[in-house]
């Protein structure tokens, strides 16, 4: 099956700085991912989708400039959180469209982000 | 609005069978998701419902009526490690996935 790798696992930043989440299809090239988000007992909150080689599309109240996207290429997107504050402190997790498939997305392990 | 309601909380036995119900109100319908997903964890994919009827995957059914706007995910012979949340999620006309919140299966020995 396919595979989506996400790094790093678990990261613990100070408040002010920025923190870079990486997200890779391994055995597939995806031209469209995803980014959610998800609170304690909450469930998937969708953030942006990422196409390559444009600009991701925010879902509405998420700040562009906060979370900054980036899908450089087919098989690698980027999250940065930029000036986190804890209230950023969440469970971030990417997934990957296989192309032509637009009905399977297959999910990174997560990133456990913790803002000090 | 797009809505997707499913149980917050449900327990059952080890051995035995739970039903999870899902029902949904969404712009469009491209199928719905069934998720597992534990603690911690990324969810990973359980089975996938676009026709009417129930699917069958080992110890996991899911069925689906669209003119009803309902699925429900059935685990048989239930075991210890199927504890988990299990999320319901349509895919709507965009193709983006509406993600119900969740129920978290208690099974109890």
């Amino acid at each position: 099956g396919a595979v989506v790798s996400q790094h790093p696992s678990r990261v613990i930043c100070k408040s002010g700085t920025s923190v870079k989440i990486e997200c890779r299809s391994l055995d597939f090239q995806a031209t469209t991912m995803f980014w959610y988000r998800q609170f304690p007992k909450k469930s998937l909150m969708l953030m942006a989708t990422s196409n390559e080689g444009s600009k991701a599309t925010y879902e509405q109240g998420v700040e562009k400039d906060k979370f900054l996207i980036n899908h450089a290429s087919l098989t690698l997107s980027t999250l940065t959180v930029t000036s986190a504050h804890p209230e950023d402190s969440s469970f971030y997790i990417c997934s990957a469209r296989r192309p032509g498939r637009d009905y399977e997305q297959y999910f990174g392990p997560g990133t456990r982000l913790t803002v000090t | 609005g797009q809505n997707i309601d499913q149980p917050t909380e449900m327990t059952a036995t080890e051995g035995a069978i739970v039903q999870i119900n899902c029902t949904y109100q969404t712009s469009g319908f491209n199928g719905l998701f069934w998720y597992q997903q534990h603690a911690g964890e990324a969810p990973t994919f359980l089975s996938y419902n676009v026709l009417d009827g129930l699917e069958e995957k080992g110890r996991f059914s899911s069925f689906l009526s669209r003119s009803k706007g309902y699925s429900y995910l059935l685990l048989k012979e239930l075991q210890m490690k199927d504890s988990a949340s299990y999320l319901c999620a349509v895919m709507d006309s965009n193709y983006q996935l509406i993600w119900g919140a969740g129920t978290k299966l208690i099974i109890k020995p």
